[in-house]
C-alpha cells in the first residue's frame, strides 16, 4: 500500500531551527511536496522537490533522499506566524498526490 | 478576485437537504480537484477533472455528485448527506493533471457541519 509517515506535533521555540521529518512509500514516485497549512486556512504550497538534495528558500529548505523514501522541511529563525500545519505529499506514479496527516508544529516565546 | 475561492465557507445541513458547494480559480488553470480534509487524517482525494473532463471517482459515495461546466468552476452537490460526512472540503487547481510537478493551489475551504 502507499503511506506517508510525519509526526502527529512537534514543538520548538521562537528564533530556533526545526526539522520536520517525512517518510514515504508509493508506486513510482514523480516528486515530494510540501504544504504550510494555518488553521482555517488553505494549504500553501512551500516547496518540491524530484531530485536528490537540499532545495533553500528562504528561511525554509527541503531536502530528499529518494533512495531512503525520506523528505525533510527545515526551517530557521522560527517566527510566531510559522505555528501551522505542514503536510507532506508524494507523487505517485500516476501523478497523484498521496498526503500525510500533516504535522502540528507549535512556536513558544 | 485572485487564487482559487470557495463558497459558502461554512454550512450547516440537516441529513435530508439538499445543498451545493462552489469552487472558482482565476488561475488560467486546467485542472480541478475536491477533497475532504477530516481532523487528524490526510486529505482525501475524492474527485479530478482535467479539460473539464471528470479522470477520477475516488470511490466517493452517491450523495456526492461533482460537477465542472467549464475549466474555471467546480461545484460539488450534496444530498442526503450523513454526519461522518462532516468536514472541511478543498478545492484545488493546477496547471494540467498528470504532469510531473503539477503543484496544486488550494482554495479555504468550505466547513460543512451535517446534523
Amino acid at each position: 500500500g502507499q503511506n506517508i509517515d510525519q509526526p502527529t506535533e512537534m514543538t520548538a521555540t521562537e528564533g530556533a531551527i526545526v526539522q520536520i521529518n517525512c517518510t514515504y512509500q508509493t508506486s513510482g514516485f514523480n516528486g515530494l511536496f510540501w504544504y504550510q497549512q494555518h488553521a482555517g486556512e488553505a494549504p500553501t504550497f512551500l516547496s518540491y522537490n524530484v531530485l536528490d538534495g537540499l532545495e533553500e528558500k528562504g528561511r525554509f529548505s527541503s531536502f530528499l533522499s529518494r533512495s531512503k523514501g525520506y523528505s525533510y522541511l527545515l526551517l530557521k529563525e522560527l517566527q510566531m506566524k510559522d505555528s501551522a500545519s505542514y503536510l507532506c505529499a508524494s507523487m505517485d506514479s500516476n501523478y497523484q498526490l498521496i498526503w500525510g496527516a500533516g504535522t502540528k508544529l507549535i512556536i513558544k516565546p | 478576485e485572485t487564487g482559487v475561492t470557495q463558497t459558502p465557507r461554512h454550512l450547516v445541513m440537516g441529513m435530508t437537504n439538499k445543498k451545493s458547494l462552489k469552487c472558482e480559480q482565476h488561475l488560467g488553470h486546467n485542472a480541478m480537484y475536491w477533497y475532504k480534509q477530516s481532523a487528524k487524517k490526510p486529505l482525501e482525494l475524492m474527485f479530478v477533472y482535467n479539460f473539464k473532463e471528470q479522470t477520477e471517482n475516488n470511490s466517493v459515495p452517491s450523495r456526492f455528485s461533482p460537477e465542472c461546466p467549464n475549466s474555471s468552476h467546480l461545484f460539488l452537490h450534496l444530498h442526503t448527506l450523513q454526519p461522518e460526512d462532516s468536514a472541511l472540503y478543498l478545492c484545488a487547481s493546477s496547471q494540467e493533471e498528470g504532469q510531473g510537478g503539477d503543484t496544486q493551489y488550494f482554495g479555504p475551504g468550505t466547513r460543512l457541519t451535517v446534523l
